[in-house]
């Protein structure tokens, strides 16, 4: 069975900084690009950055480039989202997914980040 | 890059059919065949139920089918039942260079 375990989140001060984890299994990790998702309730998600199967490419959208640096560690089966410089608007549910040729196809329960002073 | 356009809301009668669009544009629905469609209950994480356009994940009922036509994409589902009730939301691969996914603005489905 496949499952993403995020963790991580938590209330943060805006400028500041967290590292999200997404622990993974029930399938060949390193055969699978992975990304960030985040989603504010009641909003439609957003996507947040990518990394191929084996971490030499990344990608971020817009709103994360700069601040976010997504990375993975094969041998622990594991994605991280490195979070800096945090804003009041990043305040989401961040959420862990698995990407099989251009599909979303696995969702972990995701990780609440709320910056707030 | 704006979100895919859903309606906020539809509703149907438990037997009923409804159908959910979502409107894009020739660089992500118009121009891959990679939309998905993803149903979210309440605190829940979402499932897929469409991908491909009109294919559906093992396990999941032949009552949902997809489709598309230019940019806009449909989900239709048949035979409605209470279950059914939740947020769905639509997905597709762009050529933006900024984004990787674009997701819709999510539809909330009532079962009456």
């Amino acid at each position: 069975e496949v499952q993403l375990l995020e963790s991580g989140g938590g209330l943060v001060q805006p400028g500041g900084s967290l590292r999200l984890s997404c622990a993974a299994s029930g399938f060949a990790f390193s055969d699978h690009v992975m990304h960030w998702v985040r989603q504010v309730p009641g909003e439609g998600p957003v996507w947040v950055s990518r990394i191929n199967h084996d971490g030499t490419d990344t990608q971020y959208a817009d709103s994360a480039r700069g601040r976010f640096t997504i990375s993975r560690d094969d041998a622990k089966n594991t994605v991280y989202l490195q979070m800096n410089s945090l804003r009041v608007e990043d305040t989401a549910l961040y959420y862990c997914v698995r990407d099989s040729d251009y599909r979303i196809d696995y969702w972990g329960q995701g990780t609440l980040v709320t910056v707030s002073s | 890059q704006s979100a895919l356009t859903q309606p906020a809301s539809v509703s149907g009668s438990p037997g009923q059919s409804i159908t959910i669009s979502c409107t894009g544009t020739s660089s992500d629905v118009g121009g891959f065949h990679y939309v998905s469609w993803y149903q979210q209950h309440p605190g829940k994480a979402p499932k897929l139920m469409i991908y491909g356009v009109s294919d559906r994940p093992s396990g999941v009922s032949n009552r949902f089918s997809g489709s598309k036509s230019g940019n806009t994409a449909s989900l239709t589902i048949s035979g409605l039942q209470a279950e059914d009730e939740a947020d769905y939301f639509c997905s597709s691969y762009t050529r933006d260079s900024t984004l990787v996914f674009v997701f819709g603005t999510g539809t909330k489905v009532t079962v009456l």
